[in-house]
């Protein structure tokens, strides 16, 4: 099936460090979303993008949704050990749908 | 937010036997529910789309006669694994989209399903 590319795949830094993963696509999206998945669980939903070029915030979590509608990236600020765990973004395309495609997924792991 | 529950967390079944799952919307209505399969370490991949009353759409790839899905009230929806071999063994989550809602939609727990 068809998946959004999503980067980097992991990584690990320092707590109170800045994080910046990114998700890209071939195919232009009318949503984007950013979702967290803790292991053995299912994925809760961070951050939701409707509009090209919108920024939206969520406490420590910024994402935005590129202008093309191919792009989207997620910013989390000032990293805490909880922010461990796998990201994925997710694109919606075609209005009534309602399908989201799923992002490879980028695992974070944040070091004490 | 709205709460979707999944029965049973999770499985361990024979080779050959079907094993079916439940997903509740608890407080909300569903008009669409969707089926995801994630197998380890990889991303969440769409099985089907279940609507309320009517026949699932299934995703290029995926057997509708193996993987069985009723929806049949606005609040539930199931998924039945038929003649399971290890191979099917993954994680098995479930969403559901608010009905008049079209932007928001809820993830279930996920059930693990493990085939000997």
């Amino acid at each position: 099936g068809q998946q959004l590319n999503q980067s980097p795949q992991s990584m690990f830094i320092q707590e109170g460090e800045d994080v910046s993963m990114n998700c890209t696509s071939s195919s232009i999206f009318n949503t984007w979303l950013w979702y967290k998945q803790d292991p053995g669980e299912g994925p809760v939903l961070l951050i939701a993008l409707y509009k090209a070029g919108e920024l939206t915030s969520n406490g420590r979590l910024t994402a935005q949704f590129g202008i093309t509608r191919k792009d989207s990236f997620l910013n989390i600020s000032a990293s805490i050990p909880s922010d461990v765990g796998i990201y994925f973004c997710a694109g919606q395309g075609r209005s009534g749908t309602y399908k989201y495609i799923f992002g490879t997924g980028t695992r974070l792991k944040v070091l004490a | 937010g709205a709460v979707v529950s999944q029965h049973p967390s999770w499985v361990i079944c024979k080779s050959g036997t079907s094993v079916k799952i439940e997903c509740r919307s608890l407080d909300f209505q569903a008009t669409t529910m969707f089926w995801y399969r994630q197998f380890p370490k990889q991303s969440l991949m769409l099985m089907a789309t279940s609507n309320e009353g009517s026949k699932a759409t299934y995703e290029q790839g995926v057997e509708k006669d193996k993987f069985l899905i009723n929806h049949a009230s606005l609040t539930l929806s199931t998924l039945t694994v038929t003649s399971a071999h290890p191979e099917d063994s993954s994680f098995y989550i479930c969403s559901a989209r608010v009905a008049g809602e079209p932007r928001r939609k809820f993830f279930g727990p996920g059930t693990r399903l493990t085939v000997l």
